[in-house]
């Protein structure tokens, strides 16, 4: 995989806005992922786009990618509290057999 | 379906004693990786395996720290005679077969290790 670099390191919302976190790589992708972190904890899978698609949707997720332009950005829409984490990309697949590089991450803060 | 189990959750240890970390894939899942994450650091890629293999061990350190993932039983981590700087969160993932291809991994909730 391919460390994702994201952007920007730090973003604080209240509740009930629009959380937009970026990401740029460097290299060819077959897919590329969003995982989040709260606290200290193990990261959870949040939604992965293959190469070929421009945009997917889970639930409040958003999310886009432009293989041009190598870069792809989540949106979270009418953000909660319980959103408060760390959220990272990593672009995957290809010759790197299955391990994924992070980046510092954004780390966002949605307050009640 | 059981997510992936991490055990034990915390670990403490004097320096010059060994760790053994273990890690229970999701079921149907092949692989295994192993992330270690420093205090105020983002996670780092230690080991990649796949049953009685070591696909990819890069991020291991050359000394102290070695991993299987037997035909029977969990994925173990085991580091000997620790250091303070030893001291992090590890954490296991698991994936479907065909991880060369990117698959997505479900992340276990880790194993805090403090070395005293």
């Amino acid at each position: 995989s391919q460390q994702g670099e994201e952007d920007p390191q730090a973003l604080s919302i209240q509740e009930g806005e629009n959380a937009t976190m970026n990401c740029s790589y460097k290299t060819s992708i077959n897919n590329l992922q969003w995982y989040r972190q709260n606290s200290g904890r193990g990261l959870v899978h949040l939604i992965l786009i293959r190469s070929n698609e421009r945009e997917k949707h889970s639930g409040r997720l958003r999310v886009t990618l432009d293989t041009s332009k190598k870069s792809s950005s989540l949106l979270i829409t009418a953000s909660r509290a319980a959103d408060t984490a760390s959220y990272f990309c990593v672009g995957a697949g290809g010759t790197s057999y299955g391990k994924l590089t992070f980046g510092q991450g954004t780390i966002l803060t949605v307050h009640p | 379906n059981a997510g992936v189990m991490q055990n034990p959750r915390h670990l403490v240890r004097r320096r010059g004693q060994e760790a053994r970390l273990r890690c229970s894939p999701m079921k149907g899942h092949s692989h295994v990786y192993w992330y270690r994450q420093l205090p105020e650091e983002g996670l780092k890629f230690m080991v990649y395996l796949q049953k009685e293999n070591i696909i990819d061990e890069s991020g291991m350190p050359k000394e102290r720290f070695s991993a299987e993932f037997p035909k029977e039983g969990p994925s173990i981590l085991r580091i000997q005679q620790v250091v303070r700087g030893d001291s992090a969160a590890y954490f296991c993932a698991s994936s479907p077969p065909g991880g060369g291809e990117g698959h997505e991994q479900y992340f276990g909730p880790g194993t805090r290790l403090t070395v005293t």
